[in-house]
């Protein structure tokens, strides 16, 4: 069925590396891959998403690459810092119109 | 605008008994969503209404389950009778557009313990 996997499942890095969260699709028509932050205690906030006609966006220090070929997506983060503490959600959406999750990754970053 | 307001925060009660959790979506939002969420299965939609009308709830686990949107501003999500099984945050969404574009913006959830 309809999949989308995401990795790593837990990310750390240092203050001011960046991050890179990866993600993987199955079916072939999703035209749509948002990707969401939740903090602790809170629900999912959208952070950046990409349309299929798009190969890369960028807002400030986060961008997003979509390779519809290979089927995968991916999150950078660049100079991160201590409040990008948080896991992060991938998606994309189906031929029901619908949103298929990732499993999320919990990204942290050490001081 | 306040957000998704959503209640209670927190639930605890006892199998078997009702449940009922409420959401409040952003004015003029046409869509809203109730996800679950647990560390074994991760996010789920359970149900999505458009414009009141109840779309598409193939993810509603059994009859167990049941959800209303009996106007614009106000849903409900009742589990009866509830097991322990159903412990989650359960978290409803609005959407000003038609999925699946357009951002979805969750409220805080409901987190319930069934014991």
């Amino acid at each position: 069925g309809e999949n989308v996997e995401q990795h790593p499942s837990t990310l750390s890095v240092q203050e001011g590396d960046s991050a890179v969260i990866k993600c993987t699709y199955s079916d072939s028509a999703s035209n749509y891959f948002p990707w969401y932050k939740q903090e602790l205690g809170k629900g999912p906030q959208l952070i950046i998403d990409i349309r299929s006609n798009v190969g890369e966006k960028k807002d400030q220090r986060i961008a997003v690459t979509l390779n519809k070929t290979a089927k995968h997506f991916s999150l950078h983060i660049t100079e991160t810092q201590p409040e990008d503490s948080a896991v992060y959600f991938c998606a994309a959406s189906n031929s029901n119109y619908q949103l298929i999750w990732g499993a999320g990754t919990k990204l942290i970053i050490k001081p | 605008d306040a957000g998704v307001i959503q209640s209670p925060r927190h639930e605890v009660t006892e199998m078997g008994q009702e449940v009922t959790l409420r959401c409040k979506p952003i004015s003029g939002h046409n869509s809203l969503f109730w996800y679950r969420q647990t560390m074994m299965r991760g996010l789920e939609l359970l149900i999505y209404f458009n414009n009141n009308v109840p779309i598409d709830d193939s993810g509603m686990p059994e009859d167990r389950f049941s959800a209303k949107m009996p106007n614009a501003s106000f849903s409900t999500l009742k589990i009866q009778p509830s097991e322990p099984r159903d412990s989650a945050v359960y978290f409803c969404a609005s959407s000003r557009l038609e999925p699946p574009t357009g951002e979805l913006f969750f409220g805080e959830g409901s987190r319930l313990t069934v014991l």
